[in-house]
């Protein structure tokens, strides 16, 4: 069955960097776009972007350009979402999202991750 | 940019029926996607291109849209349906994926 399992929480102060994985098992990874939504305190939910699973060509929504970084590993079917310069506001859940079409009137999140929180603070 | 607007909050009895509304301009041209966020755990795809039940979805979960607006209709409400749902579109005009401001659902 698919799945996408992140990893654990992190605690980081202003300044630093963190890397969140998202490892996907029981399909062709590079099959499927991934995407990353951000879920910040008492907050909706936040479309960050995607990356294209078969070229690594990333594309990011406004806002998250700069200190926002999505990358890949094919060889263990994993997505990363690093993020530099880390800011007190950064302080969220961050949940990775696989996107399909069943249609040709668009795409969908069919499977997430259960989502990573982080937590900016000095 | 696309905005899609839903009500904060519905509570609903046990057994009786929810309808969570998510409005945008001229919503009823696009495919809209519906996800339950509860703590802790993964979101789940309740409702996909409007109507369309993902395997293991209950009949209880149907939807519509229309006009300027989206439904989310759970009936026979259960306790477990207690959440936090979101509507989501792909909006081509400008290739964003657009999520709802989303609707905590209390049993």
């Amino acid at each position: 069955q698919v799945q996408l399992v992140q990893s654990g929480s992190e605690l980081k102060k202003p300044g630093a960097s963190v890397k969140i994985s998202c490892k996907a098992s029981g399909y062709t990874f590079t099959t499927y776009a991934m995407n990353w939504v951000r879920q910040a305190p008492g907050q909706g939910l936040e479309w960050m972007g995607w990356i294209n699973t078969d070229t690594g060509t990333p594309t990011y929504a406004q806002g998250f350009t700069g200190r926002f970084v999505f990358s890949l590993d094919t060889s263990v079917d994993t997505a990363y979402l690093q993020i530099t310069s880390l800011k007190p506001e950064d302080t969220a859940v961050y949940f990775c999202a696989r996107e399909t079409s069943l249609a040709a009137t668009g795409t969908v999140f069919d499977f997430w991750g259960q989502g990573t929180l982080v937590t900016v603070s000095s | 940019s696309y905005v899609l607007t839903q009500p904060p909050s519905v509570s609903v009895a046990p057994g009786k029926t929810a309808r969570i509304t998510c409005g945008g301009s001229n919503i009823g041209t696009k495919s809209v996607h519906w996800y339950q966020l509860k703590p802790g755990q993964a979101p789940v795809l309740v409702l996909s291109y409007d109507t369309d039940r993902p395997s293991g979805i209950p009949e209880r979960f149907s939807g519509s849209n229309s006009g300027n607006t989206a439904t989310l209709i759970i009936s026979r409400v259960e306790a477990g349906d207690e959440a936090d749902y979101y509507c989501h579109l792909w909006d081509g005009d400008s290739d964003l994926h657009v999520f709802g401001t989303g609707t905590k659902v209390t049993v």
